[in-house]
């Protein structure tokens, strides 16, 4: 069976400090990957998306940058953390080979201070 | 643009009782419909999906419709219960091989059960 995970689960970093949440799936092979974020009382917003190794799409235009440096790693990163970027984390994977369903890894909750 | 749309945005209801949660979408060109359920400080929960080729999908107490003509979903929960009481939410995944199997999602419904 298919297993996402996210760590950190809760993470306090002050203004400026650099970022770097991690995903990973178990499970499938070549899946498509993306990162969203839900701020407090709103909905999800799709920040990237990536069909592949080494590929990214940013929805987004923001502080944050992805990456995949392999197969089933999915990575959200940051240079220097505004306050704007406060908020709850979520990292997602669908396959076509499968039902084209979406599912969701726990979460990181992300407060600057 | 795809627009999701869910009513109402929060519900309480008793224990016991049958209720219908709406979800409507703009565009129909859609590849499925997925309702989540999210617990408190918790990830999304996949509850069924329905591609765009169906009508229904059942799932325990769960069913969930889909008329792509006219934009809607409703999911309908029968003899709720406490532990029902969660933030749903329901998504549209555009078709076509440029979308990438990405989500469009509406602002959720509030659901509390109370006893």
């Amino acid at each position: 069976s298919q297993t996402i995970h996210q760590w950190p689960a809760t993470l306090v970093q002050p203004v400026g400090s650099p970022l770097s949440l991690e995903c990973t799936v178990e499970g499938t092979s070549n899946p498509n990957l993306y990162w969203y974020r839900q701020a407090a009382g709103r909905g999800l917003q799709l920040l990237f998306y990536s069909v592949g190794i080494g590929q990214i799409s940013s929805e987004v235009p923001q502080n944050l940058s992805a990456s995949r440096p392999q197969d089933r790693q999915f990575i959200l990163s940051s240079k220097k953390l505004l306050l704007s970027d406060s908020g709850f984390y979520l990292c997602a994977w669908s396959s076509m080979d499968r039902d084209g369903a979406q599912y969701f890894g726990p979460g990181t909750r992300l407060t600057v201070t | 643009k795809q627009e999701v749309t869910q009513i109402p945005a929060a519900l309480s209801v008793p224990e016991g009782e049958n209720l219908v949660l709406n979800c409507s979408f703009t565009d129909s060109a859609i590849y499925n419909l997925q309702w989540f359920r999210q617990d408190p400080g918790k990830g999304l929960t996949s509850l069924l999906l329905i591609q765009s080729s169906q009508r229904e999908q059942t799932s325990g107490r769960l069913n969930a419709s889909l008329d792509k003509s006219s934009g809607r979903s409703t999911l309908y929960i029968a003899a709720s219960q406490p532990g029902d009481s969660a933030t749903y939410l329901c998504a549209v995944r555009i078709a076509g091989g440029t979308s990438y199997g990405k989500l469009t999602f509406g602002q959720g419904t509030i659901l509390t059960v109370h006893p």
